[in-house]
């Protein structure tokens, strides 16, 4: 079932601006992700965040997550007209065998 | 590495007819595969774990003999859609994670368009 909600479901800036989506969820988990999907096209993965951590950082992303919250965030710096595309959240809890909850998505347009 | 290719991409059949879509790990093993199902501009709702050697274990509401699940190598699983009616259309997605490694990131085949008409 699905784990959260995530906002805003859609976000439209222009190339080099910052974008910011953010991820709510529902239960305990162990780890978080954040996946990236092009229009009809599989899941890659982008960055994991484990419950004992606060932020981390890969390249132009910085993910937050605030367990006390139920939160993440999912910040891409210096956006690009390629960085257009769907971004997931998706948590895994203890025990699952590594079974991921998927959160609605942002859809993520950059104007060039 | 730990690609996961599926196929075919894009299918379209007819109402009553079943399909078959495959699963395939091409440069690592595992025993657990796990098949999706997205609407459009939807997330993806899980619909069954597919264990390698035995029986796949379905998410509440999803109807086992409808959506057969085949895990018959530790490279390879199946899904077939039976008597596939318009309401079957949808997305699916499998994804799979390398055998004995203990990292979470799970990897993702490139999706298949199901149309049924």
């Amino acid at each position: 079932s699905q784990q959260g909600e995530e906002d805003p479901q859609a976000l439209s800036i222009q190339e080099g601006e910052n974008a910011t989506m953010n991820c709510s969820y529902k239960t305990s988990i162990n780890n978080l992700q954040w996946y990236r999907q092009n229009s009809g096209r599989g899941l890659v993965h982008l960055i994991l965040i484990r419950s004992n951590e606060r932020e981390k950082h890969s390249g132009r992303l910085r993910v937050t997550l605030d367990t006390s919250k139920k939160s993440s965030s999912l910040l891409i710096t210096a956006s690009r007209a390629a960085d257009t595309a769907s971004y997931f959240c998706a948590t895994d809890a203890y025990g699952s065998a590594r079974q991921l909850t998927f959160g609605s998505g942002t859809q993520l347009t950059v104007l060039p | 590495g730990a690609v996961v290719s599926q196929h075919p991409s894009r299918v379209i059949c007819k109402s009553g007819t079943s399909v078959k879509i495959e699963c395939r790990s091409l440069d690592f093993q595992a025993t657990t595969m796990f098949w999706y199902r997205q609407f459009p501009k939807q997330s993806l709702m899980l619909m069954a774990t597919s264990n390698e050697g035995s029986k796949a274990t379905y998410e509440q509401g999803v109807e086992k003999d409808k959506f057969l699940i085949n895990h018959a190598s530790l490279t390879l699983s199946t899904l077939t859609v039976t008597s596939a009616h318009p309401e079957d259309s949808s997305f699916y997605i499998c994804s799979a994670n390398p055998l004995g490694s203990t990292k979470t990131e799970a990897f993702f085949g490139q999706g298949t368009r199901l149309t049924v008409v």
